[in-house]
């Protein structure tokens, strides 16, 4: 089976740049979460989507922050303008319903 | 929000012994704990999910303990080996297909 796909694996931008990144869930996996971890402390969740739908976006900065998930299967997460404190490793994670979540192994972004 | 606090933060050990660690979360509307292994350029990997009180896991050499009463959880690794070195992470959750939240990790490094 495979897993959990994202790209880039690492990305260095200006501040005020623009990012996205991008994630394919295991197949038939209806949940995906994107989660952002800073040097230092743990992950933290940004979104959750069930199928094409947002459950939860309560921590993202919806000021620069934005996601989508096409057609309930891949999903996009987009940075625009991008600060400092972006510097992050974003993790993207699917499951079925009521179930452990999966990891792909994140995007490394620096924020130049 | 959950608060999960892990420690120690980070952990030498010689290979060959053993050690463990320690989870703890809020009690209160809690509905899994789990473990991962997070090795460096790698996704994060699941140990174990535990959902109920007195739980007890074990996947080779490495086992876990759950306490939901008193929101802990230890994670045990006897006889350690150099391929045990990775951030061993845990995340509470609050329903089946929540969102996790996850401690800071901690650090191992097994040294030879």
């Amino acid at each position: 089976e495979a897993g959990v796909a994202q790209s880039p694996r690492y990305k260095i931008i200006e501040k005020r740049q623009s990012v996205a990144f991008w994630c394919n869930p295991i197949s038939g996996h209806a949940t995906l979460y994107w989660y952002q971890q800073i040097l230092g402390q743990g992950p933290k969740l940004l979104i959750q989507f069930q199928n094409n739908g947002v459950v939860d976006d309560s921590q993202l900065p919806k000021d620069r922050f934005s996601a989508e998930r096409l057609k309930g299967v891949d999903s996009t997460l987009k940075i625009q303008p991008a600060k400092l404190e972006d510097s992050a490793v974003y993790l993207c994670a699917s499951s079925t319903w009521v179930h452990e979540q999966f990891f792909g192994p994140g995007t490394r972004l620096t924020v130049l | 929000i959950l608060n999960v606090e892990q420690s120690p933060q980070s952990l030498h050990v010689q290979e060959g012994d053993s050690t463990n660690f320690t989870c703890s979360f809020p009690s209160s509307n809690f509905y899994a704990l789990h473990w991962y292994r997070w090795e460096t350029a790698k996704s994060p990997e699941a140990l174990f999910v535990m959902t109920l009180n007195g739980d007890e896991k074990k996947k080779g050499r490495i086992s876990a303990t759950l306490n939901t009463k008193e929101g802990y959880s230890y994670l045990y690794i006897k006889g350690s080996q150099p391929e045990d070195s990775a951030t061993y992470l845990c995340a509470s959750s609050g329903g089946g297909a929540d969102g996790l939240t996850f401690g800071k990790g901690t650090h191992l490094i097994i040294q030879p």
